[in-house]
């Protein structure tokens, strides 16, 4: 296994397109978060899956974004009617849910870019 | 709300010398605490974490300490390397949730 991967690494986008990142666990890790990360700031928390189920969602996460993970494996964050505002680097994070104090495993993130 | 705190954005540490990295935190309902290393273009990796009901984890040259009283935690390293050169990020997990400070980026020199 060769750990949590992204795509795409990059996206550049107009203002008021929609936009679609996806992320592929560690197999077997039924635990997968979102994160959005800005310059100068740690990555903050978007929304949280167990297996197939959005258990936690942030209240940062407006309405234009919404997130799947349909059969508990891959997951997409789409958003939609871009705003510059929505320009960071999405990160996605996968734990196996074993034990108390489990470690997240992150990918290497897709850097967005609006226009 | 910024419930986890890292008020120093950078430190610089001759190398072979200790490096001290400090976090501190709002909420006492955090039930572990970890430490993340970042590169440029790369995704947070995993160092060390901290059970709430521990003051001291160590793994090879990394040592987390952790004061419930004052809510506050540092990452030691001993000793420190070039390539330790990065930017640290704490986190506190509660619920699902990890909430992570701003950062500090450690310039180790040669």
């Amino acid at each position: 296994d060769t750990g949590v991967s992204q795509d795409p690494r990059h996206k550049i986008t107009k203002r008021g397109q929609n936009v679609t990142f996806r992320c592929d666990p560690i197999s077997e890790h039924n635990r997968l978060y979102w994160y959005r990360q800005t310059l100068g700031q740690g990555p903050e928390f978007l929304t949280y899956f167990q297996n197939e189920a959005q258990l936690e969602k942030s209240r940062l996460l407006s309405d234009r974004f919404s997130a799947e993970r349909p059969k508990g494996s891959f997951s997409t964050l789409e958003i939609q009617r871009t705003e510059q505002g929505d320009s960071a680097m999405y990160l996605c994070a996968s734990s196996s849910g074993q034990n108390p104090q489990e470690t997240q495993y992150f990918g290497p993130g897709t850097r967005l870019l609006v226009l | 709300d910024q419930q986890v705190k890292q008020n120093s954005p950078s430190l610089s540490v001759q190398e072979g010398r200790i490096s001290i990295l400090n976090c501190d935190y709002t909420n006492s309902m955090f039930d572990y605490f970890l430490w993340y290393k970042k590169y440029p273009a790369e995704g947070p990796t995993f160092l060390i974490s901290i059970s709430s009901i521990k003051d001291k984890n160590e793994d090879g040259r990394f040592t987390v300490f952790l004061n419930k009283s004052a809510k506050h935690l540092s990452l030691h390293i001993v000793p420190s390397q070039p390539g330790d050169s990065a930017v640290y990020f704490c986190a506190a997990h509660r619920t699902y949730k990890y909430i992570f400070g701003t950062g500090t980026r450690l310039k180790v020199l040669a």
